[in-house]
């Protein structure tokens, strides 16, 4: 089967820096996405990751390790505004993109 | 220009009923998605097409009827609604993968669905 586990909740301070984590099991795998989506909101893109290792986005990164079938975001500087809920998704073998429930992450100031 | 469009954004409506979502994308894509989301934001996959084919039929109620007039549209039609159906259905697209690295799916901005 298929499954994608993140934290449900994480918090965090203003100007910190967290981690969230992801871990994935799937038939295939054709990259790895994370989207930010705030309450009532779309979900919007943040990161790629097809190839092992790390991609820097400004204070966004996104680490990928297909062996382990691991992946983390890194969010530097903390802002209220990103008291959001980020979410992990993975693209199949199949082209199919499967979400993981999402880690809703709380700044506090 | 909105990538990515569905109507309508709220949508009250009483059990038993048949409604309509619309979705239309704007950015030549090949793939369209219908996403629900429920109370405990958990973002589902439903249905996939590409290029107005059907690729992906989740396990949702035969209630539940995708059309796809071209490969711009995916409607998702819903007959005997339900109250379980109450939540967030999500449109989204994205470029088929090909040689394409970075594929992501874009989303619309959803549709509020309260079935009373």
């Amino acid at each position: 089967g298929q499954n994608i586990d993140q934290p449900t909740e994480m918090t965090a301070t203003e100007g910190a820096i967290v981690q969230i984590n992801c871990t994935y099991q799937t038939s295939g795998f054709n990259g790895l996405f994370w989207y930010q989506q705030h309450a009532g909101e779309a979900p919007t893109f943040l990161s790629y990751n097809v190839l092992d290792g790390l991609e820097e986005k400004g204070r966004f990164s996104s680490f990928l390790s297909r062996s382990k079938g691991y992946s983390y975001l890194l969010l530097k500087e903390l802002q209220m505004k990103d008291s959001a809920s980020y979410l992990c998704a993975v693209r199949g073998g199949d082209d199919k993109i499967i979400f993981g429930k999402g880690t809703r992450l709380h700044i506090l100031p | 220009d909105t990538a990515v469009s569905q109507t309508p954004k709220y949508l009250v409506t009483q059990m038993g009923n048949d409604k309509s979502i619309k979705c239309e994308q704007n950015l030549g894509h090949d793939t369209m998605y219908w996403y629900k989301q429920d109370s405990k934001k958990f973002l589902k996959i439903m249905f996939s097409y590409n290029n107005k084919e059907l690729i992906i039929n989740e396990t949702v109620p035969n209630r539940f009827s995708p059309k796809s007039p071209d490969k711009a549209h995916l409607n998702l039609h819903i007959n005997s609604l339900e109250l379980g159906d109450s939540a967030v259905y999500f449109c989204a697209s994205s470029q088929d993968k090909g040689w394409v690295s970075n594929t992501e799916a874009f989303f619309g901005q959803g549709t509020r669905l309260t079935v009373v």
